[in-house]
């Protein structure tokens, strides 16, 4: 059981260039969400997904894009990588609430995938 | 929005108690209280939850008053290996959709 595992989990990029992350998830999990971490920071939510073909906004949404094609996927892309969006990127994934309406609230997160913008 | 307000750093010797609280005053009611750790180059990983009053589990305690509005991780007889960032998380009352947000953290610091 992989969890949730993050493609690829280094890359380099020059600034204009575009490329995409890969977050993956083997839980079935309905819930799914993209966070930055920059140096000494708290994470920042960039978007989140509540289930297939579903996203929105979080606190960081600029320069990116997000994609939820499939259950188990969630997608963030970078069109045009800028320097300020140097940073550690983690998914992650959790279940929906409860019938009973009270969340429990329980993130599953992935290893990161550290990016540089030159 | 929800938003949570933990201290920014706290330092302590090895085998103390270490306590983090959170301020949390916009909790909503079906809401629970979730505390993550956090390790260099990794990612936050839950340690426990809870609703009110106490939960305890192999690794710390949570209490929680009965109004909700704070919570206090309790970390018992701390070691080298518990030398990580701390977050506090709550539902986000505003958005049924379970967004969450993260603030900064606590950096708790262990000294032999």
């Amino acid at each position: 059981n992989a969890g949730v595992t993050q493609t690829p989990k280094f890359r380099v990029l020059k600034t204009g260039q575009s490329m995409t992350l890969l977050c993956a998830q083997d839980m079935n999990h309905e819930y799914m969400y993209w966070y930055r971490q920059d140096p000494g920071m708290g994470l920042r939510l960039i978007h989140y997904s509540v289930g297939e073909g579903t996203t929105a906004k979080g606190e960081v949404p600029d320069g990116y894009n997000v994609s939820r094609l499939k259950k188990q996927n969630f997608l963030l892309g970078l069109e045009s990588a800028a320097p300020s969006q140097t940073s550690v990127y983690f998914c992650a994934s959790s279940y929906s609430r409860t019938s009973g309406g009270a969340y429990t609230g329980e993130l599953f997160f992935g290893e990161g995938s550290r990016l540089t913008v030159l | 929005l929800a938003k949570t307000t933990q201290p920014i750093s706290m330092d302590s010797y090895e085998g103390q108690e270490v306590n983090i609280t959170c301020s949390h005053n916009n909790i909503a009611t079906n809401d629970y209280i979730t505390w993550y750790q956090q390790f260099p180059s990794q990612g936050p990983r839950f340690i426990i939850q809870g609703y009110k009053t106490k939960v305890t589990n192999e690794v710390a305690s949570l209490f929680i008053p009965a109004d909700r509005k704070s919570s206090t991780l309790s970390l018992p007889r701390v070691s080298l290996s518990d030398t990580a960032v701390y977050y506090c998380l709550v539902g986000d009352p505003t958005d049924s959709w379970g967004k969450f947000q993260f603030g900064a953290g606590t950096q708790v610091v262990v000294t032999p």
